[in-house]
């Protein structure tokens, strides 16, 4: 069985601080790990994913995400916050030997952007 | 640009009227998905397709239908809609030989 656990569901910066969204997972196979941004009424974003290789994977608009195996955590950062940042931010978990791609989102963290 | 489309983007239905969303998509993906995502919650998988082959979810309620007549068009119809079922439906895709899903913008869904 797969779970995904984000700690904080909201968390508040200031522009131009660090940005820091924690996600540990479980999973009893290699996994996949995604992260999605959601801005209001809209889908689903692919920020970046990890599948194999590179531990330390970069994503669209600053973002990237380190994964830990030792500490089973996939913790998305971005170096200077941007007003822009501010949404719903889901990580994800699939097991990386399944054709059906299913994926196990964790609850989502609330991303607030203070001037 | 290729990409998964909703429409509508906001239905109204009444009490217990059948309503269908839709979803299309132009990356010729053979993998579909149907998620309900609930206010300030995460998406919840209600079911998927592998080409014409549907996988439903263990705990998906049988009031949710889903029917993909052809590779660029999935529905999703709801035969007795509750207020419980007001929410957003998200329709991804994937290709079977790559990780990533792609999301539509979602249809959010109110129930008078």
């Amino acid at each position: 069985a797969q779970s995904v656990t984000q700690l904080g569901s909201h968390v508040s910066v200031s522009e131009g601080a660090l940005v820091l969204l924690r996600c540990n997972y479980s999973s009893s196979v290699p996994p996949y790990l995604f992260w999605y941004v959601q801005y209001p009424n809209q889908g689903l974003q692919l920020l970046l994913k990890y599948t194999t290789g590179a531990t330390l994977v970069k994503g669209i608009n600053g973002f990237e995400a380190e994964f830990k195996k030792s500490e089973t955590s996939f913790h998305l950062t971005k170096p200077s916050a941007h007003m822009s940042d501010a949404a719903e931010y889901f990580c994800a978990v699939s097991p990386g030997s399944s054709n059906t791609g299913k994926l196990i989102f964790g609850q989502g963290t609330t991303l607030q952007v203070k001037p | 640009d290729a990409m998964v489309i909703q429409n509508p983007r906001y239905q109204v239905t009444q009490f217990g009227k059948p309503v269908t969303l839709s979803c299309s998509q132009t990356l010729n993906h053979n993998v579909m998905y149907w998620y309900q995502q609930k206010s300030s919650q995460a998406p919840k998988l209600l079911f998927h397709y592998y080409d014409k082959d549907f996988n439903n979810e263990a705990d998906t309620p049988d009031n949710f239908q889903s029917r993909r007549p052809n590779t660029s068009f999935c529905f999703l119809d709801i035969r007795s809609p509750g207020l419980g079922d007001a929410a957003m439906y998200l329709c991804a895709t994937r290709n079977p030989l790559g990780e990533t899903q792609y999301f539509g913008p979602g249809t959010r869904l109110l129930v008078l």
